[in-house]
């Protein structure tokens, strides 16, 4: 069936530095496509949505860039905090507000 | 508000055995949804619901039932407990009339071991 996955597993980065997490997509009927951010033992959390019609938007320290042509999203934290570090999942919306989501990838903040 | 509630937070169950996973929310949210999600993967949809009295299959129904019967309460109902479904369960509301409806609300997790 159709499914959004996620290159890289767990991204490392140094604190300050901007993280880039990517993600691949292939229902292209899609509306809208989500970023959600999992801690350690809790449930996921929305951090922000672009509509299919978009190529970028932008909220506080993040940025997601929808890529249609390759189908890829990915999501950019400026200066990436401890505060960060989680499991950070895409997620297409379908009709109904039924969510895709994908595999998942480990963001590490070093000190 | 408390937001998504979920009851227990842990249990561990025995094959064959039954039990039902809780959820409230106080919202008043229309769209309610359980999902699973097993170690190191995404979350994957069992079951959903649009209003009270309505409930549709999702992704991985099999092995699992949900009733609606309020808008704050969507139970998750596991007949004969097996091994496949040791797993975190989530269940989240959201609200279609909600300018941010493409947020879910997330409760915090019942973790199931079945063996």
């Amino acid at each position: 069936g159709e499914s959004v996955g996620l290159h890289l597993p767990t991204l490392s980065v140094q604190e300050g530095d901007n993280s880039i997490i990517n993600c691949a997509y292939s229902n292209s009927a899609s509306d809208y496509f989500i970023w959600y951010k999992q801690e350690s033992g809790k449930g996921p959390q929305f951090i922000i949505d672009i509509r299919s019609n978009m190529d970028k938007r932008q909220g506080q320290r993040v940025t997601v860039l929808l890529n249609k042509t390759v189908k890829h999203l990915s999501l950019q934290i400026a200066a990436t905090q401890p505060g960060d570090s989680a499991v950070y999942f895409c997620a297409e919306r379908h009709a109904g507000n039924m969510l895709t989501f994908g595999g998942g990838t480990r963001l590490m903040v070093k000190p | 508000n408390a937001g998504v509630t979920q009851t227990p937070k842990f249990r561990i169950l025995k094959i064959g055995q039954s039990m039902t996973l809780q959820c409230t929310q106080d919202m008043n949210h229309n769209y309610m949804y359980w999902y699973r999600q097993d170690p190191g993967m995404g979350l994957k949809l069992i079951y959903y619901s649009v209003g009270a009295g309505i409930t549709d299959k999702g992704e991985v129904p099999n092995g699992y039932n949900v009733s609606r019967s309020t808008t704050e309460d969507f139970p998750l109902r596991l007949e004969l407990a097996a091994p496949s479904q040791t797993s975190v369960y989530f269940c989240a509301s959201s609200d279609p009339g909600d300018r941010m409806w493409n947020e879910q609300y997330f409760g915090p997790g019942t973790r199931l071991t079945v063996t």
